[in-house]
């Protein structure tokens, strides 16, 4: 099936520190949508995006949709402790929203 | 309060012996899903059902069964266990009217298959 790559896997930074993460895809996605995870929890949507180059903050993070529309990109400005979980991008590949196809995720984990 | 209600959130289970997973949602939505999660590998869809007697197979569909008599319950079964099925399951839900509407999550079903 399709395969939503994510990196870094996991980083560990320091309070207050701003991160960077992406998605990328090997086929078109229409769609992209970041979820994050805490732990024993299911995850929860952060941001969803819908045209390719659009940019779309919530609070402290922004994410973008790639231009080529095989990729996305999340980033958290001013980490605090309770940004602590795994980061998933997800979307239904080109087509079809039955279909709700999520990453590898990344872990982020920050030091107070 | 609107949720996802998955059961049970721990199960230690032996190979071969069939289980359900149960999940219910309070949300009237029409779309359900069921995923795992495994490190290294994120959330792997199943099954995924739009409406109730409606269901389609996921990316990992093999080794499980999934039924959608009422639209509030996706029961996810396993027929006969594999240790490969180890894993965490999450059930999800989310109104019919596609991509723009988030998935629920529930919090998540830890297997264990010695």
């Amino acid at each position: 099936g399709q395969q939503l790559n994510q990196s870094p896997q996991s980083m560990f930074i320091q309070e207050g520190e701003d991160v960077s993460m992406n998605c990328t895809s090997s086929s078109i996605f229409n769609t992209w949508l970041w979820y994050k995870q805490e732990p024993g929890e299911g995850p929860v949507l952060l941001i969803a995006l819908y045209k390719a180059g659009e940019l779309t903050s919530n609070g402290r993070l922004t994410a973008q949709f790639g231009i080529t529309r095989k990729d996305s990109f999340l980033n958290i400005s001013a980490s605090i402790p309770s940004d602590v979980g795994i980061y998933f991008c997800a979307g239904p590949p080109s087509g079809g929203y039955q279909k709700v196809t999520f990453g590898t995720g990344t872990k982020l984990q920050v030091i107070p | 309060e609107a949720q996802v209600t998955q059961n049970p959130r721990y199960l230690i289970t032996v190979t071969g012996k069939k289980l359900t997973v149960t999940c219910s949602q309070n949300m009237n939505h029409e779309y359900m899903s069921w995923y795992r999660q495994d490190p290294g590998l994120g959330l792997r869809q199943i099954y995924y059902s739009m409406n109730v007697e409606v269901t389609d197979k996921g990316d990992v569909p093999e080794g499980y069964k999934v039924s959608r008599k009422e639209k509030r319950n996706f029961p996810l079964i396993l027929e006969s266990p594999s240790p490969n099925q180890t894993s965490l399951y999450f059930c999800a839900s989310r109104d019919g009217q596609g991509y723009n509407s988030p998935l629920h999550f529930g919090n998540g079903t830890r297997l264990t298959v010695t």
